[in-house]
């Protein structure tokens, strides 16, 4: 069965260093992965996207990913963050957008 | 163009009573989607619409829930009756098409005392 986990319940970085979000899946198939971010009281965004091709994927808001099958992970990075960016971020395994299974979320603080 | 929208954004009821949360999705979506997210969990799946018809439902308890999508646009779920662990919040979202880019409603947060 597909699932996906995010070791890290809570990161706190200063605002300006860089940061990288972890995320481990079990898949059984090729898997189509995603990074979405949820700011209080809004609904998930998604950041992006990996279905084949280019294993490091850029996104929105200077995000990027990179899809290492050998370690099953898909890490978010971003070289230096912004105060706008404290948020909850989740990672998510599926079947092209279909049957996504989340993980539990990784909460974004940022020191100013 | 509008996003999903979702009410209420708030609601808050006692046990063993019902509730219903309604969806509008992006004009023109195909697909429905509705999940629950717990506190300190991610979303999970409860039902998937494409048009009016149900996809997958195989999340959804069925003892207790129920959704419709009577004219393949907006949707309701409801609960009935609530529990206390049915506390989360519903989100909805849409795609154009089945395997396309989901856009996410703001959600309703349910708190069942």
């Amino acid at each position: 069965a597909q699932s996906v986990t995010q070791p890290d319940i809570h990161i706190t970085v200063s605002e300006g260093a860089s940061l990288e979000l972890r995320c481990n899946y079990s898949y059984g198939a090729t898997p189509y992965l995603f990074w979405y971010v949820q700011s209080p009281g809004q609904g998930l965004q998604l950041l992006l996207k990996y279905f084949s091709g280019d294993t490091l994927v850029q996104g929105i808001k200077g995000f990027e990913a990179e899809f290492k099958r050998s370690q099953s992970s898909f890490n978010l990075r971003k070289p230096s963050v912004h105060w706008s960016d404290a948020a909850e971020y989740f990672c998510a395994v599926g079947h092209n957008n279909n049957d996504m299974r989340f993980g539990a979320g990784t909460r974004l603080t940022v020191k100013p | 163009e509008a996003g999903v929208a979702q009410s209420p954004r708030y609601k808050i009821i006692e046990k063993r009573q019902s509730v219903a949360f309604w969806c509008n999705p992006i004009s023109g979506h195909a697909t429905l989607y509705w999940y629950q997210q717990i506190l300190g969990q991610g979303p999970k799946l409860l039902i998937q619409f494409q048009n009016n018809g149900v996809v997958d439902d195989s999340q959804l308890p069925k003892d207790r829930f129920s959704a419709e999508r009577l004219k393949g646009v907006d949707s309701t779920l409801k609960i009935q009756p609530a529990k206390l662990e049915d506390s989360a919040v519903y989100l909805c979202a849409s795609s154009s098409v089945i395997g396309g880019e989901q856009f996410f409603g703001p959600g309703t947060r349910l708190t069942v005392l």
